[in-house]
């Protein structure tokens, strides 16, 4: 099955600078790669997609870059605030092989202002 | 719509103690999923159901732990005899198909003396 592995655990960054979370993944044929942001004591929600026929996606101050033939991917946050200070989770899914999120294990963002 | 829902939101019990923890979809959504979360395993997936179907349970940990959903709007986990390493926060998560965004309900955070 699809393994993800997501680098690092823990990031720390200033405020205005900017944040890289790197996953790579190992089926060749996930499709689908979305980021899920969990602040303290919340549910996970989804921040940004990608999907595979695409190389590179952004919303504002976050972006998401893919390298299929490298098979991975990364989330870019831009001026970085306060409030981006929480967990970031990546994922990936082939879509028709049972439509199952695989997360990798979660980055620690913290903000200092 | 309400979003996803569970319940209860705190459930703490005494080891050897039947746990059932509730979960009501989206509307409309297919898939249901149960996860787990702890600081050392991450969020880990439990079963997922397609069309009020069992589609994986390979992340049910043990025998101890079952999940039902008898119609598309309700579906619950059950751990039976819990044990104080069940500890963690459980969230369900419903999404339509595919590349849609998945979402996550509040958690229910369980504590098992």
């Amino acid at each position: 099955g699809e393994n993800v592995e997501q680098h690092p655990s823990t990031l720390s960054v200033q405020e205005g600078d900017s944040a890289v979370i790197k996953c790579t993944y190992s089926d060749s044929a996930s499709n689908y790669f979305p980021w899920y942001k969990q602040e303290l004591g919340k549910r996970p929600q989804l921040i940004i997609d990608i999907r595979s026929n695409v190389g590179e996606k952004k919303d504002q101050r976050i972006a998401v870059t893919l390298n299929k033939t490298a098979k991975h991917f990364s989330l870019h946050i831009t001026e970085t605030q306060p409030e981006d200070s929480a967990v970031y989770f990546c994922a990936a899914m082939r879509e028709a092989a049972g439509n199952k999120l695989t997360f990798g294990g979660g980055t620690r963002v913290l903000v200092k202002p | 719509d309400a979003g996803v829902i569970q319940s209860p939101r705190h459930e703490v019990t005494e080891m050897g103690q039947e746990v059932t923890l509730r979960c009501k979809p989206i509307s409309g959504h297919d898939y249901l999923f149960w996860y787990r979360q702890t600081m050392m395993r991450g969020l880990e997936l439990l079963i997922y159901f397609n069309n009020n179907v069992p589609i994986d349970d390979s992340g049910m940990p043990e025998d101890r732990f079952s999940a039902k959903m008898p119609n598309a709007s309700f579906s619950t986990l059950k751990i039976q005899p819990s044990e104080p390493r069940d500890s963690a926060v459980y969230f369900c998560a419903s999404r339509l198909s595919g590349f849609e965004e998945q979402f996550f309900g509040p958690g229910t955070r369980l504590t098992v003396l």
